[in-house]
């Protein structure tokens, strides 16, 4: 199976900061990654697809990177609704595999 | 507009059985992959199963090989998970969860889960 390592588990930061929030595979997989955005009570929201395909209606300030084993997720400006929980998941191969998520909160 | 929506959770004793469905509207139901992930309380995703657009080729995690079975049935626009000899470790929120057209590994809608609660 696929292990995604996904850090940091949380991270404290201001409206207006560049966060970024990296996953790292256990093998080469191409650029076979997503990221989904969670929020208290609601279902995860695909944000990008293959690495860095920004998904209808998800705004710009959002962007992914990388490609084989290392990958990154990156929010240009924060803003007060970005705080959430992220994921990132590989879609090489079954199993699919989630990262353990990272809790993004407001410093 | 997409939705998905889950039904057929609730309490059960370890060793029972559950049969979860989803209800898809909005799409051409029988041109996507359909998945089941769930989330267990206050912890992360874990993707448990997914099916082939025609019901063929279908996937699941090691846990629940043997206990699980996911089913669809095109012409209703529904997916199902059919659990058995379920554990404590079953206990999660079960969503039902649509594959991209494209690559049906990529997780578009997702509906808003089925709580399935696994205890004496």
């Amino acid at each position: 199976d696929i292990q995604m390592t996904q850090s940091p588990s949380s991270l404290s930061a201001f409206v207006g900061d560049r966060v970024t929030i990296t996953c790292r595979a256990s093998q080469s997989i191409k650029n076979d990654v997503n990221w989904y955005q969670q929020k208290p009570g609601k279902a995860p929201k695909l944000l990008i697809n293959t690495a860095s395909n920004l998904q209808s209606g998800v705004p710009s300030r959002f962007s992914g990177s990388g490609s084989g084993t290392d990958f990154t997720l990156t929010i240009s400006s924060l803003q007060p609704e970005d705080f959430a929980t992220y994921y990132c998941q590989q879609s090489s191969s079954t199993p699919l595999t989630f990262g353990q998520g990272t809790r993004l909160e407001n410093k | 507009e997409v939705q998905l929506v889950e039904s057929g959770g609730g309490l059960v004793q370890p060793g029972g059985s559950l049969r979860l469905s989803c209800a898809a509207s909005g799409f051409s139901f029988s041109s996507h992959w359909m998945n089941w992930v769930r989330q267990a309380p206050g912890k992360g995703l874990e993707w448990v199963a997914n099916l082939e657009k025609d019901g063929g080729e279908k996937h699941y995690v090691d846990s629940v090989k043997g206990r699980f079975t996911i089913s669809r049935d095109n012409a209703k626009n529904s997916l199902y998970l059919q659990m058995s000899n379920l554990r404590a470790e079953d206990t999660a929120l079960y969503y039902c969860a649509r594959g991209l057209k494209a690559w049906g590994y990529n997780l578009d809608y997702w509906g808003q889960g089925a709580l399935v609660t696994v205890s004496s």
